[in-house]
């Protein structure tokens, strides 16, 4: 298998607990990206790295979000005292950047992991 | 501030017919728009892009049309086929390649 891949799928926990998610994307990608979509909605920017580098950070992610990319290779996204709003699908990404001609830039083609839904209860 | 927005949640064609998918902008400063498909249980998936510079592009049976004095862009998939049922979400691309999506349409092909 050469996608981007999740673990877990889904993911029930109670308030206040903590959960933490995997992204392993495809192996020769080195930017990798974390999105959030809720019900109805497209998926939101959380944040997203370039190798180990974590580039930016959306305002969405508050003080209780934090990920990392240790290796470059994989990533966490961990969620401390887990609220009823975070219940969402957590949606992983990875590319590599493209390269524009004239100035401009190819748009990178980011390939999206199947997801992890979270349901606080 | 949505900065990009699909106002019909669904959308119901014949199979054969021309799909036509809508999204508009209100912010300018973009390089390019891309549209994603999503299956059920699945991730979105890039379908086909449009620069800036450009007013459409195509890919097959689909193609992207962009007008940047109404700030508005659509897809048209022709003809539909029952495969294509599936949301549908544009999204804007800009400098450090975030991406910025619409809320989506559903995609419905009838046999």
């Amino acid at each position: 298998d050469t996608g981007v891949s999740q673990d877990p799928r889904h993911k029930i926990t109670k308030r206040g607990q903590n959960v933490t998610f995997r992204c392993d994307p495809i192996s020769e990608h080195n930017r990798l990206y974390w999105y959030r979509q809720t019900l109805g909605q497209g998926p939101e920017f959380l944040t997203y790295f370039q190798n180990e580098a974590q580039l930016e950070k959306s305002r969405l992610l508050s003080d209780r979000f934090s990920a990392e990319r240790p290796k470059g290779s994989f990533s966490t996204l961990e969620i401390q005292r887990t609220e009823q709003g975070d219940s969402a699908m957590y949606l992983c990404a990875s590319s590599v950047p493209g390269v524009g001609l004239g100035g401009g830039r190819s748009p990178n083609e980011q390939f999206f992991g199947p997801g992890t839904r979270l349901t606080v209860l | 501030d949505q900065q990009v927005k699909q106002n019909s949640p669904s959308l119901s064609v014949q199979e054969g017919r021309i799909s036509i998918l809508n999204c508009d902008y209100t912010n300018s400063m973009f390089d390019y728009f891309l549209w994603y498909k999503k299956y059920p249980a699945e991730g979105p998936t890039f379908l086909i892009s449009i620069s800036s510079i450009k007013d459409k592009n195509e890919d097959g049976r689909f193609t992207v049309f962009l007008n940047k004095s109404a700030k508005h862009l659509s897809l048209h998939i022709v003809p539909s086929q029952p495969g294509d049922s599936a949301v549908y979400f544009c999204a804007k691309l800009i400098g450090n390649e975030k991406l910025t999506f619409g809320t989506g349409t559903r995609l419905t092909i009838i046999p």
